[in-house]
C-alpha cells in the first residue's frame, strides 16, 4: 500500500512562491502504471487539480495556473515536488498529493493534505 | 469553477436510498469514465468508485455507479449514519489533459 506525505510552509506570504513536496513510500515512483496529481481545496469549497506529472515526466497544468505552477520528480528522493509562484489569497487551500491509474484516471491514493495560507 | 455540476445537497433516513447527478459534456463524461470520492470533514477524500460503476477492494455493497452519455450518478442503497459526507464525482477531461471534479454533495442522515 503505497503511502504519500505531503509538506509544505504552512504560512506564505503574498507575491512569493509556494514549495509542497511529498514523500511517496511502500510503491514505486517510476512506473507507467500510474500518474501523479497535486490536488488543492480551498477552505470550504471543493477539489481543484493544479496539475499532473506522468511516468516520462510529462506535466499538464491547470491552464489558468499554467505561468505559475511547476511539478517534478526528485527519483533519488523519492519525491513529487510542486512550486507555485505569485500566490494570492486565493491560493489558501489544503493541497493533497495523489495517485493515478494511468488510462482509467481514478486518484486511487491521498495523502493527508497540507494547509497552506497566503498572508502577509 | 468546477466542471461537472452536482448538487448541493442530498438527504434520506437510515435505510433509504439516496442518488447524487453529476453532469458534465462530451470532453469528460462523454468520453471517459466517472470516479468517485467520498470526503469526511478535516480529512482527504477517499476513492469510493471508479471506471462508473466498480468498488475497489474494502467499499460497502451499498455504493453503485453509473454512467449514461454525459452524466453520471452515485447511489447509496440502505443509508446509514456513517455515510454522512461530501461526495464528488470526477472525470479526465480531453481538453484540460486532467482530472475535472463535480461541485460536491453534502449527504446527511436525517
Amino acid at each position: 500500500q503505497v503511502q504519500l506525505q505531503e509538506s509544505g510552509p504552512g504560512l506564505v506570504k503574498p507575491s512569493e512562491t509556494l514549495s509542497l513536496t511529498c514523500t511517496v513510500a511502500g510503491g514505486p515512483i517510476n512506473s507507467a502504471a500510474y500518474y501523479w496529481a497535486w490536488i488543492r481545496q480551498p477552505p470550504g469549497k471543493g477539489l481543484e487539480c493544479i496539475g499532473i506529472i506522468d511516468h516520462s515526466g510529462n506535466t499538464f497544468y491547470k491552464p489558468s495556473l499554467r505561468s505559475r505552477v511547476t511539478i517534478f520528480v526528485d527519483m533519488s528522493k523519492r519525491q513529487i515536488s510542486a512550486k507555485l509562484s505569485s500566490v494570492t489569497a486565493a491560493d489558501t487551500a489544503v493541497y493533497y498529493c495523489t495517485r493515478g491509474w494511468s488510462g482509467v484516471g481514478a486518484l486511487e491514493s491521498w495523502g493527508p493534505g497540507s494547509l497552506v495560507t497566503v498572508s502577509s | 469553477q468546477s466542471v461537472l455540476t452536482q448538487p448541493p445537497s442530498a438527504s434520506g433516513t437510515p435505510g433509504q436510498r439516496v442518488t447524487i447527478s453529476c453532469s458534465g459534456s462530451s470532453s469528460n463524461i462523454g468520453t471517459n469514465t466517472v470516479n468517485w470520492y467520498q470526503q469526511f470533514p478535516g480529512t482527504a477524500p477517499k476513492f469510493l468508485i471508479y471506471s462508473n460503476n466498480q468498488r475497489p477492494s474494502g467499499v460497502p455493497g451499498r455504493f453503485s455507479g453509473s454512467r449514461s452519455g454525459t452524466s453520471a450518478s452515485l447511489a447509496i442503497s440502505g443509508l446509514q449514519s456513517e455515510d454522512e459526507a461530501d461526495y464528488y464525482c470526477a472525470s479526465w477531461d480531453d481538453s484540460l489533459n486532467g482530472p475535472v471534479f463535480g461541485t460536491g454533495t453534502k449527504v446527511t442522515v436525517l
